[in-house]
């Protein structure tokens, strides 16, 4: 069955920078693109981004360009996220979810998410 | 790019049918793909609605989407409502892989 299992939950002090993990499973990782979105508390979601596992390629929101990176590592299935120069508003759950279809825009299997906190 | 708004939330009684709104603010709602996530508290979002009105194996067919382009807009309906069904529904379109997502709407079942 498919699965996106993230790391875990972090603490950061602003500025600093935060590296969560995807780690998929029970299909073929190259065939389907990886989304980012977050939800920040009591809020709704916001897209940040995605990788095609197979070229490595990324488009980013607009939002978060020159912040954030994302990259993966083939032989272990497993896409990452970073997220640099931190601020409290970044405080958020981020989830993977894995695209399928034109533009790879459904997201049909979530990541359980990883909550990270900034604060000083 | 454009927006999707959503009502902010909507209420109903067990076993009525509610219809939850999703207006795309530029561009025709037909040009891209509308899907429809349920988000209950302390989880992740799970996809009910896919191309607009494809049902994902699993989601039960009191589950059902529509799109409208007279009123540029989709919908998610819910009938035979369950007050397991109460959450938060988000929709979602794209362009030019970027993704939108509406606001969101929070459901009670009362």
């Amino acid at each position: 069955q498919v699965q996106l299992e993230q790391s875990g939950a972090e603490v950061k002090k602003p500025g600093a920078s935060v590296k969560v993990s995807c780690k998929a499973s029970g299909y073929t990782f190259n065939d389907y693109y990886i989304q980012w979105v977050r939800q920040a508390p009591g809020q709704g979601l916001e897209w940040m981004g995605w990788i095609n596992p197979n070229s490595g390629g990324t488009k980013y929101a607009q939002n978060f360009q020159g912040r954030v990176t994302m990259t993966r590592d083939t032989p272990t299935s497993t896409v990452y996220m970073e997220l640099s120069r931190l601020k409290s508003d970044d405080t958020a759950m981020y989830y993977c979810a894995r695209g399928r279809g034109v533009s790879y825009s459904i997201g049909d299997y979530w990541g359980q998410g990883a909550l990270v906190t900034v604060s000083s | 790019n454009f927006i999707l708004t959503q009502p902010h939330s909507v209420s109903e009684s067990p076993g009525k049918t509610i219809t939850i709104s999703c207006t795309r603010s530029s561009g025709s709602v037909a040009d891209n793909s509308v899907q429809w996530y349920q988000q209950r508290p302390g989880s992740a979002p799970t996809i009910v609605i896919y191309e607009d009105d494809q049902r994902p194996s699993g989601v039960p067919d009191r589950f059902s989407g529509s799109i409208d382009s007279s009123s540029n807009s989709a919908s998610l309906t819910i009938s035979g409502l369950e007050t397991e069904d109460e959450a938060n529904y988000y929709c979602q379109s794209h362009d030019k892989s970027v993704w939108v997502f509406g606001g969101g709407t929070k459901l009670s079942v009362l």
